[in-house]
């Protein structure tokens, strides 16, 4: 099982949907991200938590939501979903500090029609 | 501000061919990673190297802190090497890990 698992994998939804991404990890890192990741760009930060307490906002948040359930677990919403964020996204995490690796999940694919 | 650059943004190899990508950054480093993004989207680790030189198989990367830079080494390219390389970069513990745009790599048969 991947350590860090993205439900769902992909997603096709309508304009005005209400749409959750959920993100779990069994590695035990109290840090947690989501990216979104445009066809042919590069990788560009929604949100991230450093713990459950602490939330942040990243470089494009307008339009998402997160919620940190518990250590484990991070969910990205879109309230009410656009085209334009038909796009894949990642979900990340990292432990406290310094150092440590960035470990993605494996990705979900949502298209809003 | 805060930079990471990586070139070249393109690179087309015949196979067996060896090659290499760059990652400049604008300050002191934490942390960097390079990862590999195949074709399906799945973002790989290959490198945690904040400073010095490691080896895995054909893939090798060095990190010159000092100077701001790191290098990835591929060797003897493979089809299944193609996808996009992204250096990232920690500069402070309490600030996200920042990328480059990547090098969009293709090795042709």
């Amino acid at each position: 099982d991947a350590d860090v698992t993205q439900t769902p994998r992909n997603r096709i939804t309508k304009t005005g949907k209400r749409i959750m991404l959920e993100c779990s990890q069994t590695k035990g890192h109290d840090r947690m991200y989501w990216y979104r990741q445009d066809p042919g760009l590069g990788l560009r930060l929604i949100y991230y938590s450093f713990d459950v307490k602490d939330i942040n906002k990243g470089e494009i948040s307008d339009g998402y939501s997160v919620s940190r359930q518990a250590q484990a677990k991070f969910s990205l919403s879109l309230e009410s979903a656009i085209p334009n964020q038909t796009a894949l996204y990642f979900c990340a995490t990292r432990r406290t500090g310094d150092t440590g690796e960035l470990f993605f999940g494996e990705g979900s694919r949502l298209t809003v029609l | 501000g805060i930079q990471v650059e990586q070139s070249p943004p393109d690179l087309i190899l015949q196979e067996g061919a060896n090659s290499t990508l760059r990652c400049n950054f604008s300050d002191s480093v934490n942390n960097l990673q390079w990862f590999h993004q195949n074709p399906w989207g799945q973002l790989i680790n290959l490198f945690y190297i904040p400073s010095g030189t490691k080896q895995n198989g054909r893939l090798s990367a060095t990190t010159v802190a000092t100077e701001r830079y790191s290098l990835l080494y591929i060797s003897s390219s493979q089809t299944t090497d193609s996808g996009v390389y992204f250096c990232a970069v920690l500069f402070s513990g309490n600030t996200p890990l920042v990328f480059g745009k990547g090098t969009r790599l293709s090795v042709i048969a």
